[in-house]
């Protein structure tokens, strides 16, 4: 029973090769984040939207953008992605109480050719 | 500033030991506290939520000191399915909801037989 599910679960593309990576979730949650994860290290939010209220992090590259075009969306879209993107990529939703944990998806791991 | 901060580990434990970590954070305004558990190139899974009065799930123990500004995680009888890594997460709730998640950058937890 997935709740928040990401597509694809490994994504390659080239150097400087736009893509997309998309989230889906079945919990009706209103508050929806992308992190970026590598190796070894914590996630790391670049950007979260509060129903449609998009909020970025202030370190995140404005080669990261994101789109949310209903409750169960959410895209992550790389316009031109560097080596140094090569990373796991997790959604993750929540209801508005901060007490509340986070639900995350399997993730997508983003490989730069 | 905000930070988490956990002893990276590894820590090597006998199967059927008890084991027990930290992670302190700098934000005072914290609010919400959760450990998650991540497998090796997988998302991060809730394990449980942190409560001032500390609670207990099964062989998992959690605590929080507020004046000390730590949480702990208690493991009791270890199994090797516990080998993994444990990540630390506080939300520091800064009056916009659950946007404030800061993760540490998790503990590696090797269970032996």
């Amino acid at each position: 029973d997935a709740m928040v599910i990401q597509n694809p679960r490994y994504q390659v593309t080239q150097f400087g090769k736009p893509v997309t990576l998309s989230c889906s979730q079945t919990l009706n949650h209103n508050v929806m984040y992308w992190y970026q994860q590598k190796s070894s290290q914590a996630p790391k939010l670049l950007f979260h939207y509060y129903d449609k209220d998009f909020n970025n992090e202030a370190d995140t590259p404005d080669n990261f953008q994101s789109r949310r075009p209903n409750t169960s969306f959410c895209f992550l879209d790389i316009r031109s992605p560097g080596l140094g993107d090569a990373a796991m990529y997790l959604c993750a939703t929540s209801g508005y109480d901060s007490n509340q944990p986070q639900h995350f998806g399997d993730g997508t791991r983003l490989s730069i050719l | 500033r905000k930070e988490v901060e956990q002893d990276p580990g590894p820590f090597n434990v006998p199967e059927g030991a008890t084991v027990a970590f930290n992670c302190t954070y700098s934000n005072s305004a914290s609010q919400s506290f959760f450990w998650y558990r991540q497998d090796c190139r997988k998302e991060p899974k809730l394990l449980m939520s942190v409560y001032s009065s500390g609670n207990e799930d099964g062989r998992f123990t959690a605590q929080l000191n507020r004046a000390s500004q730590y949480i702990s995680l208690l493991i009791r009888d270890s199994k090797l399915s516990d080998s993994a890594t444990y990540l630390c997460v506080v939300n520091t709730d800064s009056g916009g909801g659950a946007d404030g998640l800061t993760f540490g950058k998790g503990t590696h937890l090797i269970i032996q037989p």
